[in-house]
């Protein structure tokens, strides 16, 4: 099985920082990961898919890179309402669909 | 506007059952594949089972012979039953819709999560 790993496990940053989350997947997924956010108490909410494409409605500061094995969603400019855990999602060999571990993220 | 809502969670003892919910509306639930994720207490999300627009099956390991996803077209809901319930099966159940072709592995819409807990 694919496991998915990301980095940092938790972060603390500042209003108005840019952040940056990895992903890294232990076997090539091409460009089928996905990434969602999850604010304490709520659903998770996606925010990219195919590595970089941009849900609808999601904020343009929110964007993600990678292909193969790393990735990487990029915060531009912190917000205080982006404190949430961040989970990325291999899809690339359905049925079969794995989450990372997770990333919290705190403001300073 | 696609709407999730589950219902059915409880506390309920080891070996029991119980059976989940999953209402859609803005949608019909035969038209995406339909998935279950779960997430115990402080934990992170775990994929638990599919079903196909076709209505075939798929089942995480650790719950595969345990559990059965179904679907109700005429009441537009989704369902899990859950059999021979552990205590690692607490947690917060998620209903959550497949994107559109080829990203049917993506989340789209989540409800709003419905907890099982096992406990004695």
């Amino acid at each position: 099985d694919i496991q998915m790993t990301q980095s940092p496990s938790s972060l603390s940053a500042s209003v108005g920082d840019r952040v940056t989350i990895t992903c890294r997947a232990s076997q090539d997924i091409s460009n089928y990961l996905a990434w969602y956010q999850q604010k304490p108490g709520k659903a998770p909410k996606l925010l990219i898919y195919a590595a970089s494409t941009l849900q609808s409605g999601v904020p343009s500061r929110f964007s993600g890179s990678g292909s193969g094995t790393d990735f990487t969603l990029t915060i531009s400019s912190l917000q205080p309402e982006d404190v949430a855990t961040y989970y990325c999602q291999k899809y690339n060999s359905a049925p079969s669909i794995t989450f990372g571990q997770g990333t919290r993220l705190e403001i300073k | 506007e696609v709407q999730l809502v589950e219902s059915g969670g409880d506390l309920i003892q080891p070996g029991g059952s119980l059976r989940l919910s999953c209402a859609a509306s803005g949608f019909t639930v035969n038209s995406n594949y339909m998935s279950w994720v779960r997430q115990a207490p402080g934990k992170g999300l775990e994929w638990v089972s599919v079903i196909y627009r076709g209505g075939s099956t798929y089942y995480a390991g650790s719950v595969k012979g345990r559990f059965t996803i179904s679907r109700d077209n005429s009441k537009n809901t989704l369902y899990l039953q859950m059999n021979s319930l552990r205590a690692d099966d607490t947690a917060v159940y998620y209903c959550a819709r497949g994107s559109e072709p080829p990203r049917t592995g993506v989340f789209d819409y989540w409800g709003q999560g419905t907890l099982v807990t096992v406990s004695s």
